[in-house]
């Protein structure tokens, strides 16, 4: 079965923390998104990536940093935290050219 | 980007017929797709509908797509209170050789027994 885990389900971070959420695919999917979700604004694209090392900015990546490193894992940065980045992330995996984009459970980012 | 507009909230009874309507603006998405987000969850690929066909039908699920106006819609027929979510319409884009997801703002689906 397909799966993507992100590593927290909640989080609660201090203003200015470095952050780091992670995301794991055992799929093998080449692409990996972040986006985050606030009520009202829906999905939001942070960074994407089609391959190892590489990276592309979304519609928001103002005040974030993505690594992918590995093919199955991919982290989103926080380098410091601000409140108005309290929110839920979501990652995501998917197949070159493939149109399901598959889904992890979320992390609820607190900043204080 | 520009937005996929979507209505925020739907209420409907059990065994009614549910539509969730949306508006994309991309005129040259191949694909557009309909998304479900259960409480506590991921999003979950629900049907998609290419570009060159006006309905799908799966199921309970239909896909009406009128690319004159840009507007998708998906017809939950007999609702049960466990189609109580999230709904998010998608349209792919393609920029500078990538294909991304361009999300709607998400449709709350409220069903009541």
């Amino acid at each position: 079965d397909v799966k993507v885990t992100q590593s927290s389900r909640y989080l609660v971070k201090r203003t200015g923390e470095k952050v780091f959420l992670e995301c794991v695919q055992d799929m093998d999917h080449e692409n990996m998104f972040w986006y985050r979700q606030d009520p009202g604004l829906g999905l939001r694209l942070i960074y994407f990536s089609y391959d190892v090392k590489m990276k592309e900015k979304g519609d928001i990546p103002e005040g974030y940093s993505v690594s992918r490193e590995k093919k199955e894992r991919f982290s989103l940065i926080l380098e410091s935290a601000s409140t108005n980045q309290t929110s839920m992330y979501l990652c995501a995996s998917s197949l070159p050219g493939v149109n399901e984009q598959f889904f992890g459970p979320g992390t609820r980012l607190t900043v204080l | 980007g520009e937005d996929v507009e979507q209505s925020l909230f739907l209420s409907v009874r059990e065994g009614d017929s549910s539509v969730i309507n949306c508006t994309y603006t991309d005129s040259s998405s191949t694909y557009l797709y309909w998304y479900k987000q259960e409480p506590g969850a991921g999003l979950q690929l629900l049907t998609y509908i290419f570009s060159n066909m006006d309905m799908k039908q799966d199921q309970r699920l239909t896909v009406l797509l009128n690319k004159k106006d840009k507007h998708l819609s998906l017809r939950i027929a007999d609702t049960q209170t466990g189609d109580s979510a999230i709904y998010f319409c998608a349209e792919k884009r393609e920029n500078s050789g990538y294909s991304t997801l361009t999300f709607g703002k998400g449709t709350m689906l409220l069903v009541s027994p």
